[in-house]
């Protein structure tokens, strides 16, 4: 089983949709949870840590669910601009800091 | 401020070959790991060294080194390049150890071996 766990997609939903990707992790000791975003050939970037309470950025909620070890990101009025890969990351317990990624799940949005 | 800055942008090495890629974490940052990502697939850890020791280690293998100066620049080192080599290494910092905050990546470097 892979440590962490996504649908690859690609998601393709039109301008002003709503979408939701999910996440499932094997390691129930993990403690910090995280969505990034990366376009293609480019570095992965932050999009924001996910809170065992929830939280929300704008068009953006993350919901963490440690019960089901399941971490979700919904997307609101989808923009052009949020076409992109979003990596599911869990940080690996332990002494120092090694972060786990999904292999991604691409989201295309289309006019 | 500068954020994280890698050297060079893209390599192109021959199989068998030693490769050195550079990183510059963003200041006031004393942590720098490496991860390498292969096409298709989510970023894999290398390495993290923290106050240029060695905090942590991926499954790869010995060929695979690094370290870590005294104002916290890194060195990632592959020696006998395989072509599964080929990917982009991406160089990321954080403040202390547990990146409770998560990381901030550098653009990093796309090698080639062939």
């Amino acid at each position: 089983r892979k440590e962490v766990e996504q649908d690859p997609g690609p998601f393709n939903v039109p301008e002003g949709a709503t979408v939701a990707f999910n996440c499932t992790y094997s390691n129930s000791a993990s403690q910090s949870f995280f969505w990034y975003r990366q376009d293609c050939r480019k570095e992965p970037k932050l999009l924001m840590s996910v809170y065992s309470s929830g939280n929300e950025d704008g068009r953006f909620t993350a919901q963490l669910n440690r019960a089901s070890q399941y971490i979700s990101l919904l997307i609101r009025d989808s923009k052009l601009s949020d076409s992109a890969t979003y990596l599911c990351v869990v940080n690996e317990p332990g002494g120092y800091n090694k972060l786990i990624f999904g292999a991604g799940t691409r989201l295309a949005v289309h006019p | 401020d500068a954020g994280v800055t890698q050297s060079p942008t893209h390599l192109i090495k021959t199989r068998g070959q030693h490769v050195t890629l550079r990183c510059s974490p963003i200041s006031g940052h004393k942590s720098v790991s490496w991860y390498q990502q292969v096409l298709g697939q989510g970023p894999q850890f290398i390495f993290q060294y923290y106050e240029k020791e060695e905090r942590g280690r991926g499954n790869f293998p010995d060929r695979f080194s690094a370290r870590q100066f005294p104002n916290y620049s890194s060195e990632l080192n592959v020696n006998a390049l395989l072509l599964g080599d080929s990917a982009l290494y991406l160089c990321a910092s954080s403040l202390g150890t547990l990146g409770e905050n998560g990381y901030t990546f550098g653009s990093g470097t796309r090698l080639t071996v062939v």
